[in-house]
Order: structure tokens, then C-alpha cells, then sequence
């Protein structure tokens, strides 16, 4: 079985630019993540996809960071414009259809993000 | 809100030695689920053991197993015969029970590093 997809692997950037991150999680996962890890912390939620519809971006800042997962199946990051303090591992996730929280949820490599 | 807490930035271990990390909780909720995850330096996230908050049994899986402590909120994982492939950074989790909505975060600690030493 496939697992999580992300690409690209590794992106470094100038402040103000933007950048996408790409995810296409396992086959028939309805749940889609999308977490930010700080150097030195735990991942962070940005955002929770139950197929196309948004259950959760209340950590997600809305004035430069949007994502979207148009036909419920890959869904895309974006960051513009980019912020040092933006600098991270950009985690996709994904877990079995239903929101029935003892799903397991797998994880991809991430895609490495640095702003300078 | 719910918070993770690893009061150890870091450990060591000697190679087949065991080694305990430890992790506290602040919750309200009576049911739950909590995780820790190995990411070595590749940064996937790997699922290590996970226990239900129901369960009064310490979930095993392999060479790992926890000591739950739900009155004390205490979540610790135990690591037995350490081999060289278990250093990594180790996080704890909590996820609240439940269907629908935003039950499906996992709420990380701040990690504990692990160093196996040969």
C-alpha cells in the first residue's frame, strides 16, 4: 500500500515569494491533515479536510497561508507571501473515511521549507 | 484545551539497554486516544503504540510498551533492548474521542530526543 505523497521534498525561497506543497494521501482516506513543525517543536494543525469540505482551519493564517482539496482526493498548500518565521516541515496526513477519531492517521516525509 | 507536555528534551540509552520517556496530559475529557510517534530524521512520523483511554490494560507492541496513568495523566514509554534504529525524536500525542468535527487533531508535545549509544 501507497503511502502518504508529498512533494516537493525541500524548497527554500526568499521572503515574500510564495510556494506550493503538494499531498496525495492513501487511497481511500477521506481525512486529509496538514500540520506545521517548527525546528524544536511538535507538529501544529493548519488544517483538517473531511473529503472537499474544511472541518477545522482555525489555526491556519488565513492572510497569507490558503489550501484547498478541490476534488477530495490530493490537495494543495500555499503560502504567499512567505515569512521568515514560516521556515518549517509542512506534514500532510491522512486517516480513513469518517471523522471517528481511533482512525489511525499516517503521515508523509514532509516538505522542508526554509525562507531567507 | 488539551496539552501535551515531555518534560525530557533529551535522552540516552546504552545499545540493549531500556529506557523510559515520559509524558504528561492536561485534559477535561474522560475519553481519548494517545499516541507516541518516532520521527527519525527523515521527519515522517511513524505510528509507535497507541492507547485507548477506556482501556485500564498498558498497550504493548513489540519491544515497546506504556504505563498509563489516567488519574495522574500520565502517559510514559518504555523502550526495552534498545537498538541503534530507535534513535529518533519521540513525540506524544492526545486526540480526543468522538465523532465529528475537530476530534481528529492530534495535539503533539514538544518531542524527546533519543540517543542509542553502542
Amino acid at each position: 500500500e501507497a503511502g502518504v505523497a508529498q512533494s516537493p521534498r525541500y524548497k527554500i525561497i526568499e521572503k515574500r515569494q510564495s510556494v506550493a506543497f503538494w499531498c496525495n494521501p492513501i487511497s481511500g482516506h477521506a481525512t486529509l491533515y496538514w500540520y506545521q513543525q517548527i525546528l524544536g517543536q511538535g507538529p501544529k494543525l493548519l488544517i483538517q479536510f473531511q473529503n472537499n469540505g474544511v472541518v477545522d482551519d482555525s489555526q491556519l493564517p488565513k492572510d497569507r497561508f490558503s489550501a484547498e482539496r478541490l476534488k477530495g482526493v490530493d490537495s494543495t498548500l500555499k503560502i504567499q507571501p512567505a515569512k521568515l518565521e514560516d521556515s518549517a516541515v509542512y506534514l500532510c496526513a491522512s486517516s480513513l473515511a469518517g471523522l471517528f477519531s481511533g482512525n489511525t492517521i499516517y503521515f508523509g516525509e514532509g516538505s522542508w521549507l526554509t525562507v531567507v | 484545551a488539551q496539552t501535551v507536555t515531555q518534560s525530557q528534551p533529551e535522552m540516552s540509552v546504552q545499545e540493549a539497554e531500556t529506557v523510559t520517556l515520559s509524558c504528561t496530559y492536561d485534559t477535561s475529557e474522560s475519553d481519548y486516544y494517545l499516541f507516541w510517534y518516532k520521527q527519525p530524521p527523515s521527519r515522517q512520523m511513524i505510528l509507535v503504540i497507541r492507547q485507548e483511554a477506556y482501556k485500564q490494560q498498558n498497550a504493548t507492541e513489540n519491544r515497546f510498551s506504556v504505563n498509563f496513568q489516567k488519574a495522574a495523566k500520565s502517559f510514559s514509554l518504555k523502550i526495552s533492548d534498545s537498538q541503534l534504529g530507535d534513535a529518533a525524536m519521540y513525540f506524544c500525542a492526545y486526540r480526543s474521542a468522538g465523532y465529528g468535527g475537530s476530534q481528529g487533531n492530534l495535539i503533539f508535545g514538544k518531542g524527546t530526543k533519543l540517543s542509542v549509544k553502542p
